[in-house]
């Protein structure tokens, strides 16, 4: 069965450096899509970046000059880095997996972790 | 590319609810669907426009065409009332694309 957890401090000074971890059990890293979504309170979802084949990625384009995405094949861990935040980065992050192919839908979710950004 | 939900649809127990998910010629993209109850992570709900996930009723389905996608739950109960998201991959940037989410309400 797959499991996501993801684990990180649950607050960020405005300008710090958010860092979550995704720990995976339940199927092996490099042969999925994976991504981090965050969803703002009370508000919608928002895809940050995706890693597949255990280090291709892509960005949002929103977010692409302060997200970085990667993995750790050896761990089964996935990592989010999004540097400079401010409030407005205050959010559920969540884990998820996809398919084995671009263009699948996301097969499994972690339970999410609340990251407030406030000093 | 921008998928369009409304915001709200509001339903009787027992009846049909559809949930439009509008996108430019979105008939050529495999629509998901994403069921996301307050306090809970999402749940596939639909996928590839019409397909169901093991474990998802047979009152969950779904349709593409033209420039809407359609999520059609019938025979609503309380426990459908969450937000739907639709969701498809851009093929121009290689990236996932989300609708902004329609609340379901159960009256």
């Amino acid at each position: 069965q797959v499991q996501l957890q993801e684990s990180g401090p649950g607050l960020v000074k405005p300008s710090e450096t958010l860092s979550l971890t995704c720990s995976v059990s339940g199927g092996p890293i490099r042969t999925y899509y994976w991504s981090w979504i965050r969803q703002p309170p009370g508000k919608g979802l928002e895809w940050i970046a995706y890693i597949y084949d255990s280090g291709k990625t892509n960005y949002n384009p929103s977010l692409k000059s302060r997200s970085t995405i990667s993995a750790d094949t050896s761990k089964e861990q996935l990592y989010l880095k999004l540097r400079s935040v401010t409030a407005g980065d205050t959010a559920v992050y969540y884990c998820v997996r996809w398919g084995t192919l671009r263009g699948e839908s996301v097969q499994h979710w972690g339970q999410g972790t609340l990251v407030t950004v406030s000093s | 590319y921008v998928l369009t939900q409304p915001p709200s649809v509001s339903v009787a127990p027992g009846q049909t609810a559809r949930i439009p998910c509008g996108g430019n010629h979105i008939a050529g993209y495999s629509v998901h669907w994403y069921q996301q109850r307050p306090g809970q992570a999402p749940v596939l709900v639909v996928y590839d426009d019409s397909d169901r996930p093991s474990g998802i009723p047979e009152r969950f389905s779904g349709s593409n065409s033209g420039n809407t996608a359609i999520l059609t739950i019938s025979s609503v109960e309380g426990g459908d009332d969450a937000d739907y998201y639709c969701q498809v991959w851009d093929t121009n940037s290689d990236q996932p694309v989300f609708g902004g989410g329609t609340k379901l309400t159960v009256l």
